[in-house]
């Protein structure tokens, strides 16, 4: 199984500050990484498909690089809206899985 | 407009089963895998089952494997998932997700509301 690893764990972050979210995995997934976004009390949202790609009607704000093992998500100039989990996820191979999530809490 | 509705969670004993069901609208069907992925209570994603759209192909995590199966109706825009011998670990919300990309295993562009899966006596 391919074990996704996240960090941080927890950010605490002032709106207009730039956050990164970094996501290893335990062997390579190439591309096949991508990244959601989470609001309390709401189903995930598809925020960047494989690695790097744009989801149509995502702010430009959110971007992702990497490939193989390490990949990050960039999160430019935070808004308070972007409190959230976010998750990372592969597709490469089965078992689908998940990071264990990052929690970013708006100061 | 892209829809998926999740039903058929609620309260179950240790050992008991429940089915639950997705619909979907507003896309081909058919063509796409759908999956199962829970959310333990404050916990993360998990993912559970995809069954494929054109061969009809199941995959199941672990913790599952044996307990659960999924299946879908094509006619009805409708897929299931039938869960038996239930454990309390199983407690979770469950979503419906669509794959991205036909014939593939990619992100899960869409997903339902969720469904709530209490298992406790």
């Amino acid at each position: 199984e391919v074990v996704l690893t996240q960090s941080p764990d927890f950010q605490s972050v002032t709106p207009k500050e730039k956050l990164t979210i970094t996501c290893r995995a335990s062997q390579s997934v190439g591309s096949s990484l991508h990244w959601y976004q989470q609001k309390p009390d709401q189903s995930p949202k598809l925020l960047i498909k494989y690695a790097s790609q744009s989801i149509s009607g995502v702010p430009s704000r959110f971007s992702g690089s990497g490939s193989g093992t390490d990949f990050t998500l960039t999160i430019n100039s935070l808004e308070a809206e972007d409190a959230a989990t976010y998750y990372c996820h592969q597709s490469s191979r089965l078992p689908r899985t998940f990071g264990q999530g990052t929690k970013v809490e708006i100061k | 407009e892209l829809r998926l509705l999740e039903s058929g969670g609620g309260l179950v004993q240790p050992g008991g089963s429940l089915r639950l069901s997705c619909a979907a609208s507003g896309f081909s069907f058919g063509s796409y895998a759908m999956n199962w992925v829970r959310q333990a209570p404050g916990k993360g994603l998990e993912w559970v089952s995809t069954m494929s759209g054109a061969t009809g192909s199941t995959f199941y995590a672990d913790s599952v494997k044996g307990r659960f199966t999924i299946s879908r109706d094509n006619s009805k825009n409708t897929v299931f998932l039938q869960m038996n011998s239930l454990r309390p670990d199983d407690t979770a919300i469950y979503y419906c997700a669509k794959d991205l990309v036909i014939a593939a295993p990619t992100a899960f562009d869409h997903w339902g509301q969720g469904t709530l899966v209490t298992v406790s006596s």
